[in-house]
């Protein structure tokens, strides 16, 4: 059963364009949404992450929006770049201890 | 510099010969993990690890052990490892400690099983 629904798997974006990348949940105990970003030959690294006491958070061109009650969280990036080509995962976990579970991974193209 | 160090970063052997993939991390993390990435099937994980001398299954833990007798490090091992087994394996480590949960990943092993 897979706990953290990604979507799309793939996305191309034209250079200044905006990219959204959109995930879904049902454990409603999830307190921690996070987004990785991996490029190839990495390992993935904590881009931004966001918890359910706000609907928004931004750090440059990266924004979580997060909607509690459809129990949906989305990455948008703004003014998309040929460097943000990368595989891009949203994450969620719950307080204690238990595993972060990742979605399937979303690899981004962005073309000039 | 705080990292996670995996070795080594990439392995060719043959179906059933004994193997290990070292993780080692400089952060006094509690919690450790292994994944394994495969196309389409984004980072699913193997074991983890939330302190010394407890370790517990993932989502595919069959034809794998760990252990974590060191707080920094957590070898996986593949007693006879199967061409099934030819993926991309990472280690994460984090503190799990207040209100950051986040992972810091190692560069990655690259496993061909022939």
């Amino acid at each position: 059963q897979q706990q953290v629904k990604q979507s799309p798997q793939s996305l191309i974006v034209q250079k200044g364009g905006i990219s959204i990348i959109n995930c879904a949940y049902e454990n409603t105990a999830f307190d921690y949404f996070p987004w990785y970003q991996q490029f190839p030959g990495k390992g993935p690294a904590l881009l931004i992450a966001i918890r359910p006491d706000v609907s928004e958070k931004k750090e440059g061109r990266f924004t979580i929006s997060f909607n509690k009650s459809a129990k949906q969280f989305s990455l948008h990036i703004m003014d998309s770049q040929p460097g943000d080509s990368a595989t891009y995962f949203c994450a969620a976990k719950n307080s204690g201890n238990t595993p972060l579970v990742f979605g399937k991974g979303t690899r981004l193209s962005v073309i000039a | 510099e705080a990292q996670v160090t995996q070795n080594p970063r990439y392995l060719i052997t043959v179906t059933g010969k004994k193997l290990t993939v070292t993780c080692s991390q400089n952060m006094n993390h509690e919690y450790m993990s292994w994944y394994r990435q495969d196309p389409g099937l984004g980072l699913r994980q193997i074991y983890y690890s939330m302190n010394v001398e407890v370790t517990d299954k993932g989502d595919v833990p069959e034809g794998y052990k760990v252990s974590r007798k060191e707080k920094r490090n957590f070898p996986l091992i593949l007693e006879s490892p199967s061409p099934n087994q030819t993926s991309l394996y990472f280690c994460a480590s984090s503190s799990g400690q207040g209100r950051s949960y986040g992972y810091t990943f190692g560069s990655g092993t690259r496993l061909t099983v022939v």
